[in-house]
């Protein structure tokens, strides 16, 4: 069956600090990859996506990046954090045939 | 940006229906319509989706009207696990599969 593993689950990190968010999907080949951020108390935003490895689509001007290394592996990373990059940070796997998309447990960031 | 609307908020008794409206009047004709649901500090769930036709799984049921220009989801049998908000979104069917998702309508299912 198919999983999906994002870790870590929380994370605090000082303003200025370099950011490495994993996720890791299994059970599936070639999926397209979605990173997603939730401001608190706001909705989904879609940051990234990926068709294929080394396929990156950024949705919004930000101070993040992504990279798709592997078939099956999504990093979102920053350089230099801001306090507005705190938030909920959530992968999310689909195959081209349709159904639904499957979402991981998320990581909760705090810039400090 | 979104391409459907919800109401903010909306309630129903336990082991009532909750339905679930959705508006999409600017869907084109293959794109799908999908209905996913967050409860707080979770992922999203995804619930059900649907073209044209009427949906129904163990979830929930999707009623497609049929110029296809809003929608309803309806649990049939609202429980307290129920209560969370519930994202309508209409499915780019390009190579991306995106997901846009709105504000959604956040559930609450009184006891």
């Amino acid at each position: 069956s198919q999983t999906i593993h994002q870790w870590p689950a929380t994370l605090v990190q000082p303003v200025g600090s370099p950011l490495s968010l994993e996720c890791t999907v299994e059970g599936t080949s070639n999926p397209n990859l979605y990173w997603y951020r939730q401001a608190a108390g706001r909705g989904l935003q879609l940051l990234f996506y990926s068709v294929g490895i080394g396929q990156i689509s950024s949705e919004v001007p930000q101070n993040l990046s992504a990279s798709r290394p592997q078939d099956r592996q999504f990093i979102l990373s920053s350089k230099k954090l801001l306090l507005s990059d705190s938030g909920f940070y959530l992968c999310a796997w689909s195959v081209l045939s349709g159904g639904g998309y499957t979402f991981g447990s998320g990581t909760r960031l705090t810039v400090v | 940006d979104a391409k459907t609307t919800q109401p903010p908020s909306m309630d129903c008794a336990e082991g009532r229906a909750a339905n679930l409206p959705c508006n999409h009047s600017t869907i084109s004709g293959n794109e799908y319509v999908y209905w996913y649901r967050q409860i707080h500090s979770q992922g999203p769930q995804y619930i059900i989706h649907g073209l044209k036709n009427n949906e129904t799984n163990e979830m929930a049921s999707l009623i497609i009207t049929e110029d296809r220009k809003s929608s309803t989801l309806i649990l049939p049998h609202a429980t307290l696990r129920d209560t969370a908000v519930y994202y309508c979104i209409v499915r780019e069917m390009d190579s991306s599969y995106k997901l846009i998702f709105g504000s959604g309508t956040r559930l609450l299912v009184r006891p």
